[in-house]
C-alpha cells in the first residue's frame, strides 16, 4: 500500500527557535493535511491544504504556522518561533479526494520536542 | 460543534477472548463517517474500519466490526479472537459531510488503551 513519509521522525529544538516538519504525500494525491498530538491527549486538526492553498485551518493554526508544496512533491509544516507548548506528534495527512468515501492516509509522525 | 466521547482510557482482554471499545459522538448532522484507528508503540495512525452513517448494516473487517446506533450516537468496536498485536491506542472519529464544508477534517476521541494478556 502507498505510504505517506514524514522526516524526521524525531526533531529537538530550543524554545523560540524555527522548524520545519517535512512531508512527501502519497504521489497522486491532492489534498493535505496536518494533525497534532500532544502526549497524552485526543489528535488535532490543524490545516488543509489544497490546489496551493489553505482550503480550512484549526484555531490552533495560528500566525506562527505556516504550510508550503514548495516543489510540487513535498508539503511541510513551519513553527516560526517554537513555544514549549509546541511539543507534539505531528501527523502529516493526504488523500486522492475529499468525497466522503475518501480514505485518508497518515504518515508516521514526526514528535517535535521544544526544550 | 462535533464531538467524540470514549469514556474507557484502558480496556484489557484475554488472547483469544473478545472485547468492546465504547465510543459516543454528538453531532447535528445526519451524513457523516465514523472511524476506528489503531496506534501502536510505532505511533502510526492505522485505519481499522469506517461506517457510513446512512447505511444501516454495520462494517466489518475480519476480526473487527463495529456496533452503529445511529439514533443513540453511539459507535462501538468489537474485536474477536483478540491477537497480541492489537495491542495498542484505539481512537475513534468523526468526519462530516463533503456538503457541510469539512475537507478531511477529522475530529478525534480521546482514545482506549488495549492491553492483550498472553
Amino acid at each position: 500500500e502507498p505510504e505517506v513519509t514524514q522526516t524526521p521522525s524525531h526533531q529537538v529544538t530550543q524554545m523560540g527557535q524555527e522548524v520545519i516538519l517535512r512531508c512527501v504525500p502519497i504521489s497522486n494525491h491532492l489534498y493535505f493535511y496536518w494533525y497534532r498530538q500532544i502526549l497524552g491527549q485526543k489528535v488535532e486538526f490543524l490545516v488543509s491544504f489544497y490546489n496551493n492553498e489553505i482550503s480550512e485551518k484549526s484555531e490552533i493554526f495560528d500566525d506562527q504556522f505556516s504550510v508550503e508544496r514548495p516543489d510540487g512533491s513535498n508539503f511541510t509544516l513551519k513553527i516560526r518561533s517554537t513555544k514549549l507548548e509546541d511539543s507534539a506528534m505531528y501527523f502529516c495527512a493526504s488523500s486522492e479526494g475529499t468525497g466522503l468515501s475518501e480514505k485518508l492516509f497518515f504518515g508516521s509522525g514526526t514528535q517535535l520536542s521544544v526544550l | 460543534a462535533q464531538t467524540v466521547t470514549q469514556s474507557q482510557p484502558e480496556m484489557s482482554v484475554q488472547e483469544a477472548e473478545t472485547v468492546t471499545l465504547s465510543c459516543t459522538y454528538d453531532t447535528s448532522e445526519s451524513d457523516y463517517y465514523l472511524f476506528w484507528y489503531k496506534q501502536p508503540p510505532s505511533r502510526q495512525m492505522i485505519l481499522v474500519i469506517r461506517q457510513e452513517a446512512y447505511k444501516q448494516q454495520n462494517a466489518t473487517e475480519n476480526r473487527f466490526s463495529v456496533n452503529f446506533q445511529k439514533a443513540a450516537k453511539s459507535f462501538s468496536l468489537k474485536i474477536s479472537d483478540s491477537q497480541l498485536g492489537d495491542a495498542a491506542m484505539y481512537f475513534c472519529a468523526y468526519r462530516e459531510d463533503l456538503n457541510s464544508g469539512g475537507y478531511q477534517k477529522v475530529t478525534f476521541g480521546t482514545g482506549t488503551k488495549l492491553q492483550v494478556i498472553p
